[in-house]
């Protein structure tokens, strides 16, 4: 089945300064890559999706990229503000074989005023 | 996000008791998912349902059971609860890939 592993497990950046977050997939298969933010107490909520047939997808501060060769996407966040701290999940999928989604074990975000 | 809905918010129970958490959406969502989620263990996957009368085990199926005899509903059920099984449980449902998260069921097993 599938596997995500997700990098780094936490990460402090100043208020401004912009935070990437990779992940990684071992199924050639999948075709479905969405990200989760998760607030503390909260339910994870999805932030923004890429299907494989796009490489770059930009939603305001934030944008992901996808490298199919390499199995790999990553989530990028730019002016990074106190509000952006979570958790933040990747996940994998392949639409064509159900939809059960395999999730990276996580980031854990700080954003200092 | 209104569209699926977990009860109990909170449930603390004893250990070896039988407890069901109920997780019911509005979408009309074929595909519905149990995950649990612990300090550094980030979401496990306990049972998925692909429709109505289908399910299969994820990643962490045992000593819990799953149910889907409505489209709607999922609940799942821990036979005889134990202190490891102690953890914030979520139920999703998706449609193409899109997951949507209940509100999260807290569990405490004493």
């Amino acid at each position: 089945g599938e596997n995500v592993e997700q990098h780094p497990s936490t990460l402090s950046v100043q208020e401004g300064d912009s935070a990437v977050i990779k992940c990684t997939y071992s199924d050639s298969a999948s075709n479905y890559f969405p990200w989760y933010k998760q607030e503390l107490g909260k339910r994870p909520q999805l932030i923004i999706d890429i299907r494989s047939n796009v490489g770059e997808k930009k939603d305001q501060r934030i944008a992901v990229t996808l490298n199919k060769t390499a199995k790999h996407f990553s989530l990028h966040i730019t002016e990074t503000q106190p509000e952006d701290s979570a958790v933040y999940f990747c996940a994998a999928i392949n639409n064509n074989a159900g939809n059960m989604l395999t999730f990276g074990g996580g980031t854990r975000l700080m954003v200092k005023p | 996000d209104a569209g699926i809905t977990q009860s109990p918010r909170y449930k603390i129970t004893e250990t070896g008791r039988q407890v069901t958490l109920m997780c019911h959406q509005t979408w009309s969502h074929s595909y519905m998912f149990w995950y649990r989620q612990d300090l550094g263990h980030g979401l496990r996957l306990i049972y998925y349902s692909a429709a109505a009368d289908i399910t299969d085990k994820g990643e962490v199926p045992d000593g819990y059971v799953v149910s889907r005899s409505k489209t709607e509903n999922f609940p799942l059920t821990l036979e005889s609860a134990t202190r490891s099984q102690t953890s914030v449980y979520f139920c999703a449902s998706s449609e193409r890939g899109q997951a949507f998260f209940g509100q999260g069921t807290r569990l405490t097993v004493v």
